[in-house]
């Protein structure tokens, strides 16, 4: 089955700063990326996704970039703010959502 | 803009009893999911619903869970004989196709 690898677990950015979040995957066969922002007691939010017929995507601070053949996709936070702060976790679908372990972004002001 | 309600937000219960959790998903949503997430872990698969049927469900979603879309709009999910283990936080999710999953706020179930 699919399994996604997420990197790093934590990251701690100064206020402007650009965060990046990787992941791997290992089913060749999935085709839909999803990005979904965790606050703190509350559910997943998704944020960007990106589609296996596509190399990148951005949508204004998020960009996320996907490399097909090294089974490997990104989120891209530039300018960041302290409100991003959360924990992001990267999953891919191949049926149903399969998860990263999550990032936990710090934005220090 | 609509969005996916759950209720409780909390569930305390005692090893062995019955909880439902409940779900109102986005009202044109077609296909409908539960997960779970561990305190502190990743967000893990349970079951999805799709055409009033379970079209897949993970080891995770045994014979004491069970999912029901009884009148077109709420959702839900039973645990017949609840463990220790099953404390987590439940979230439903919903979409239009496949792929771009909405989930709720999630219920916070902790079984003594």
């Amino acid at each position: 089955g699919e399994n996604v690898e997420q990197h790093p677990s934590t990251l701690s950015v100064q206020e402007g700063d650009s965060a990046v979040i990787k992941c791997t995957y290992s089913d060749s066969a999935s085709n839909y990326f999803p990005w979904y922002k965790q606050e703190l007691g509350k559910g997943p939010q998704l944020i960007i996704d990106i589609r296996s017929n596509v190399g990148e995507k951005k949508d204004q601070r998020i960009a996320v970039t996907l490399n097909k053949t090294a089974k490997h996709f990104s989120l891209h936070i530039t300018e960041t703010q302290p409100e991003d702060s959360a924990v992001y976790f990267c999953a891919a679908i191949r049926g149903n959502l399969i998860f990263g372990k999550g990032t936990k972004l710090s934005v220090k002001p | 803009e609509p969005e996916v309600t759950q209720t409780p937000s909390h569930q305390v219960t005692q090893m062995g009893q019955e909880v439902i959790l409940r779900c109102v998903p986005i009202s044109n949503h077609l296909y409908f999911y539960w997960y779970r997430q561990i305190l502190g872990q990743k967000v893990e698969f349970l079951v999805s619903f799709y055409n009033n049927e379970i079209s897949e469900k993970s080891e995770i979603f045994d014979d004491q869970f069970s999912v029901e879309r009884p009148d077109g709009s709420n959702f839900t999910l039973k645990i017949r004989s609840t463990k220790l283990e099953d404390s987590a936080m439940y979230f439903c999710a919903g979409g239009l196709a496949e792929e771009t999953q909405y989930f709720g706020p999630g219920t916070r179930l902790l079984v003594l």
